[in-house]
């Protein structure tokens, strides 16, 4: 079935540093793909749609210039945290969509970011 | 704006007995719903999802949940629960925008089993 990559599966990093997670698509095209957060007990919160060739959209309260997104290809999207502080560790995870089924949504296995 | 409220944070039942977890939403048009579950340090797996059809939808792992639309529940059954069902689970709605689906998930449900 469809896979979706996420790399690395987990990061440790020093504060002020950046760390970028890869998300892809390993048998099919998406346009579109979506970054989540999700800190420990909590729930998922969409922080961004990525959206391929074009500028990520970013929900309320999530700084862009923080957490830069880039959907170069159809089958990669990048989610790079900048300047990372120990508040940024967190759990993230895309879902990527394959192009012409938008009902269809296959999730990463997520990313562990320790900022320490 | 979508949401989904999981009334249950956590939920103890015994091995054999049956299960459900509460997910109500809240969605301007007809939702696409999904259920995921999450073991611990671990991503999503699909558990089942309704787009249209049948109300009853029947998942994986023996899971099955129903859409109610005038109660706009979409609550999650299993007759006989296994004790590796222990896990968190996760109520979302979701529906189409641009090319894809934007998923708003439920705070989760913690699931206990006691053998």
């Amino acid at each position: 079935g469809a896979v979706v990559s996420q790399h690395p599966s987990w990061v440790i990093c020093k504060s002020g540093t950046s760390v970028k997670i890869e998300c892809r698509s390993l048998d099919f095209q998406a346009t579109t793909m979506f970054w989540y957060r999700q800190f420990p007990k909590q729930s998922l919160m969409l922080m961004a749609t990525s959206n391929e060739g074009s500028k990520a959209t970013y929900e309320q309260g999530v700084e862009k210039d923080k957490f830069l997104i880039n959907h170069a290809s159809l089958t990669l999207s990048t989610l790079t945290v900048t300047s990372a502080h120990p508040e940024d560790s967190s759990f993230y995870i895309c879902s990527a969509h394959p192009t012409g089924s938008g009902n269809t949504i296959y999730f990463g296995e997520g990313s562990w970011l320790t900022v320490v | 704006a979508q949401s989904v409220t999981q009334p249950d944070i956590h939920i103890t039942v015994s091995e054999g007995a049956s299960l459900e977890l509460r997910c109500n939403y809240s969605y301007g048009a007809t939702p696409y719903l999904f259920w995921y579950v999450q073991s611990p340090g671990q991503g999503l797996q699909l558990l089942l999802k309704y787009f249209s059809g049948d109300t009853l939808v029947q998942g994986i792992k023996g899971f099955e949940a129903e859409f109610k639309r005038s109660q706009s529940s979409f609550n999650l059954r299993k007759p006989s629960v296994h004790w590796s069902d222990a896990a968190e689970y996760f109520c979302a709605v979701g529906g189409l925008t641009g090319g894809g689906n934007k998923l708003t998930f439920g705070t989760g449900t913690q699931l206990k089993v006691e053998l």
